[in-house]
């Protein structure tokens, strides 16, 4: 059963360009979040949503709670932003988080 | 700084030695969580702890152990490890407020290898 689906799951940009993270996910939430792990393996928060829309800096994050659907963007890219992104949701019911497989981000010079 | 700090960063050891993984963080945060991350799974959940003395399965909880006796550990305990539990493992830790995690942060992770 995967609560959470992430497409791509890879994604290759030339620097400057938009790119478009997407999130599903099947189980009620009280939130989002969208993780950034580098390739040295920690792992940053990026945003946590409720509803609508949080910009910082070049990303933005949106969620439709009906739809059930997420999306990260990142506008302008650059190969500093090359990473795996991974979605998550914290369930309603019950205090547990549930991930989305990651999207590895490569944006080339 | 703020953070959360796990201990050791690489570990190697024998199927059936106990071992434990220790987490700390230092910003009075109510919740914390242990996870493990295996290539094509993710990051799935082990344990989490919504204050002290409270503690929960998450979805993989078995050959685990954890407890929560002060506000800032919360260890993770493998009694009997065996190879199926080689991983990279997660502390992190959040301010929970109602039904939502305010800076939900990640200790540095710990690559376990059982031989």
């Amino acid at each position: 059963k995967n609560e959470v689906e992430q497409s791509p799951q890879n994604l290759t940009a030339q620097e400057g360009e938009f790119i478009t993270i997407n999130c599903s996910y099947s189980v009620g939430i009280s939130a989002l979040h969208w993780l950034q792990q580098h390739p040295g393996g920690g792992i940053v928060s990026l945003f946590m949503l409720s509803s609508g829309k949080k910009k910082h800096g070049r990303l933005i994050a949106t969620i439709n709670i009906q739809e059930k659907h997420s999306s990260l963007h990142i506008t302008a890219s650059h190969p500093r932003d090359s990473a795996v992104y991974i979605c998550a949701v914290s369930a309603n019911t019950g205090n547990q988080f549930y991930f989305g497989t990651g999207t590895s981000l490569t944006v080339i010079p | 700084e703020a953070q959360v700090t796990q201990n050791p960063r690489y570990l190697i050891t024998v199927t059936g030695k106990k071992l434990t993984v220790t987490c700390s963080q230092n910003m009075n945060h109510e919740y914390m969580s242990w996870y493990r991350q295996d290539p094509g799974l993710g990051l799935r959940q082990i344990y989490y702890s919504m204050n002290v003395e409270v503690t929960d399965k998450g979805d993989v909880p078995e050959g685990y152990k954890v407890s929560r006796k002060e506000k800032r550990n919360f260890p993770l305990i493998l009694e009997s490890p065996s190879p199926n539990q080689t991983s990279l493992y997660f502390c992190a830790s959040s301010l929970l407020s109602g039904q939502y995690y305010y800076g939900y942060t990640f200790g540095s992770g710990t690559r376990l290898t059982v031989v």
